[in-house]
């Protein structure tokens, strides 16, 4: 069956530091997108891509930076993570025929 | 601009009771689709349903309902007979033609339901 994953689904690291969440799907969907979840916040988006080589920011992009070598992948880079990027992060894809965004099971970072 | 309102933080009912979840939504556009998403305790958030602006039909899945009311712009959900694995926090979302179909989310509402 086709899917969306995301890795790792829980990390630990600390200021400074550089990380990379991946996400990948199987549906060969060309639409990607990246949300945080927060108390009080839901759902806010930091990036997106419509397909290989286009990516777009969100209304939480700074800290953020993605790339879209391939139809299956959009990873999220944190440049220098700071203890505001706590937070659990969210992959989806669209199926453009039904304009629906399906989810990957979320990663859930601590920033020490 | 969309904007998605849910006014319900926190609903508590006793299992067997029917609830509402409801759902505001702001669009100047004509076209745009309605969503509802569950999170249950366990994080994933699962796809419930789409409605898109041109059908106000209400739909029926089992003991869960919507009620799509364009004069109101609400897109309400209602639990028939809750169960305690209905416990979760329910998201609705707004896509629209003019905002490239990128969803707004409300802030959801946890529901939880007591045995």
């Amino acid at each position: 069956d086709a899917e969306i994953t995301q890795s790792p689904r829980h990390k630990i690291t600390e200021t400074g530091r550089q990380v990379t969440l991946a996400c990948h799907q199987t549906w060969n969907h060309n639409n990607m997108f990246w949300y945080r979840q927060d108390l009080g916040h839901g759902l806010r988006l930091i990036h997106y891509s419509y397909g290989v080589q286009d990516t777009n920011k969100g209304e939480v992009s700074d800290g953020y930076s993605v790339s879209r070598s391939n139809t299956e992948d959009l990873p999220l880079t944190l440049e220098s993570a700071a203890s505001s990027q706590t937070s659990v992060y969210f992959c989806a894809s669209r199926d453009r025929l039904t304009d629906t965004q399906y989810f990957g099971p979320g990663t859930r970072l601590t920033v020490l | 601009a969309q904007k998605v309102t849910q006014a319900q933080t926190e609903i508590s009912v006793v299992e067997k009771e029917d609830v509402t979840l409801d759902c505001v939504y702001e669009t100047r556009d004509t076209t745009y689709y309605l969503f509802w998403y569950k999170q249950p305790p366990s994080g994933e958030l699962v796809f419930l349903i789409r409605r898109n602006s041109f059908d106000e039909q209400n739909e029926i899945s089992g003991r869960y309902s919507w009620n799509f009311q364009k004069s109101t712009s609400s897109f309400n959900f209602t639990i028939t007979a809750s169960q305690v694995v209905d416990s979760a926090v329910y998201f609705c979302a707004l896509s629209e033609a003019g905002g490239s179909y990128i969803p707004t989310f409300g802030r959801g509402t946890s529901l939880i339901v007591h045995p």
